[in-house]
């Protein structure tokens, strides 16, 4: 099974700086996707980005971007500008292909932003 | 409103007493999956499923059945609660792999 490791049980951030939560993973396949997800109080899971390993572009979404580095099995999410409402824990995720029935999750970070 | 509805969001129960707790989703997602959240472990897939009565096991499947007998719902059922059970559970569907799964509120389950 793959297994999704993020290293950083919490981070903190000053207000409008910026912030790099890390996530490596282990695969054996060449295709794959990877995700993202932000989890507030609320316990809502929200989609902030997602990456497919066959394409060398990092992905951005506004204030949110990534680093992936394919041979490394690294995946990085940046968030520039923090702001209060990012504040949340954040999960990064595996999910094989084809047919992507597994899903792996990491054990997620608790960002904190300081005002 | 495209969502995912899963109920009760909260439930109680005593060890042995058969629950279910509902799925629901709107999009006519081909994927679901059932997840445990507990704290200092992410999220556990338990079940998922890519179609109708096409159901397989994720990583933590004991103590757990499900049923995808029409696209939009998919329960999850426990025959026999146990107290490791105790935890909060999601809901989730998605249309394609590459476009990631759309999450339910979320069910907080106590076992006692």
């Amino acid at each position: 099974a793959q297994t999704v490791t993020q290293s950083q049980p919490e981070m903190s951030v000053q207000e409008a700086e910026t912030v790099t939560l890390s996530c490596t993973y282990d695969t054996s396949e060449s295709d794959y996707y990877l995700f993202w997800y932000k989890q507030p109080p609320s316990r809502q899971m929200i989609l902030v980005i997602r990456q497919e390993a066959y394409k060398q572009q990092n992905a951005t979404e506004n204030r949110f971007s990534v680093n992936f580095q394919k041979a490394a099995k690294s995946f990085s999410l940046k968030i520039s500008d923090s702001q209060l409402g990012d504040a949340a824990m954040y999960f990064c995720a595996y999910r094989s292909q084809p047919l992507g029935n597994q899903f792996y999750f990491g054990t997620g970070t608790s960002l904190t932003v300081i005002p | 409103e495209a969502q995912v509805t899963q109920n009760p969001r909260y439930l109680i129960t005593v060890t042995g007493k058969k629950l279910t707790v509902t799925c629901s989703q709107n999009m006519n997602h081909e994927y679901m999956s059932w997840y445990r959240q507990d704290p200092g472990l992410g999220l556990r897939q338990i079940y998922y499923s890519m179609n109708v009565e096409v159901t397989d096991k994720g990583d933590v499947p004991e103590g757990y059945k499900v049923s995808r007998k029409e696209k939009r719902n998919f329960p999850l059922i426990l025959e026999s609660p146990s107290p490791n059970q105790t935890s909060l559970y999601f809901c989730a569907s998605s249309l394609r792999p590459a476009s990631g799964y759309t999450f339910g509120s979320g069910t907080r389950l106590t076992v006692v």
